[in-house]
C-alpha cells in the first residue's frame, strides 16, 4: 500500500521560513494536500491541488510537489503556526496521509 | 457556510457497532462527496472512507469488511457504522467535506469531532 513520510519534527525561529517535507513514491505524480492542527482542533485545509490556497489562508503558506517529495513551505513564521502537519494524497482510490509533523516556533 | 455536526454515543462496548451521524448545515448534501476520518489519541489521522450524495461509497480497504456508511438527503446528513469494534477503534472521529474528483481528493470542510471509547 502507498505510504507518505513527514519528519516528526521541525523547529522555526519566528520571522524565519519553516519547511515540512513529504515523502512518497512519485509522489509528484499525484496531488498533495496539507492540514494545519492545533491541540484539541480539527484539522484545517492549508494548501490542495500541491499550491492552492483555500480562501482565507494567508499568502505566507505556499506548497510544490516533484519527485517524490511534496513540500509546505510557510514564510515570516508566527508563533501561531505552532501546529502538528499532515499531507495528505489520493492513490488507487484511496486517502493517504503522511504520520504529521509538529512544528515548533521557537 | 457549509457546518458540519457529528454526534453519537461516546462510548462502544467492544464487539459491538459503532454509530455515528454528520448533520450538513448551510448546504446541499446532494453535490459533494462526504467522509469519516478518525484519530486515535496522541496519533495521525486515518481515512475511512467517503459516500456521494447518491449513495455510492468508496472505503478504507484497511476497514471495508467493517464500514457501512449511508446518506439521508431529507434529512442532509449522513451516517458511519462501524462493526466489532475493539479497544483499537477508540478515537476522535471526524466527518468532513470531500473536495475534488477525479485525480484529487481533499478536504475542505471538517465536523468539530466526536470521542468514541471502545470499553466494557
Amino acid at each position: 500500500s502507498y505510504e507518505l513520510t513527514q519528519p516528526p519534527s521541525v523547529s522555526v525561529s519566528p520571522g524565519q521560513t519553516a519547511s515540512i517535507t513529504c515523502s512518497g513514491d512519485k509522489l509528484g505524480n499525484k496531488y498533495a494536500s496539507w492540514y494545519q492542527q492545533k491541540p484539541g482542533q480539527s484539522p484545517v485545509l492549508v494548501i490542495y491541488q500541491d499550491s492552492k490556497r483555500p480562501s482565507g489562508i494567508p499568502e505566507r503558506f505556499s506548497g510544490s510537489n516533484s519527485g517524490n517529495t511534496a513540500t509546505l513551505t510557510i514564510s515570516r513564521t508566527q508563533a501561531m503556526d505552532e501546529a502538528d502537519y499532515y499531507c495528505q494524497a489520493w492513490d488507487s482510490s484511496t486517502v493517504i496521509f503522511g504520520g504529521g509533523t509538529k512544528l515548533t516556533v521557537l | 457556510q457549509v457546518q458540519l455536526q457529528e454526534s453519537g454515543p461516546g462510548l462502544v462496548k467492544p464487539s459491538e457497532t459503532l454509530s455515528l451521524t454528520c448533520i450538513v448545515s448551510g448546504g446541499s448534501i446532494s453535490s459533494y462527496h462526504w467522509s469519516w476520518i478518525r484519530q486515535p489519541p496522541g496519533k495521525g489521522l486515518e481515512w475511512i472512507g467517503y459516500i456521494y450524495g447518491s449513495g455510492t461509497t468508496n472505503y478504507n480497504p484497511s476497514l471495508k469488511s467493517r464500514v457501512t456508511m449511508s446518506v439521508d438527503t431529507s434529512k442532509n446528513q449522513f451516517s458511519l457504522k462501524l462493526s466489532s469494534v475493539t479497544a483499537a477503534d477508540t478515537a476522535v472521529y471526524y466527518c468532513a467535506r470531500v473536495l475534488g474528483s477525479g485525480t484529487f481528493r481533499a478536504f475542505d470542510v471538517w465536523g468539530q469531532g466526536t470521542m468514541v471509547t471502545v470499553s466494557s
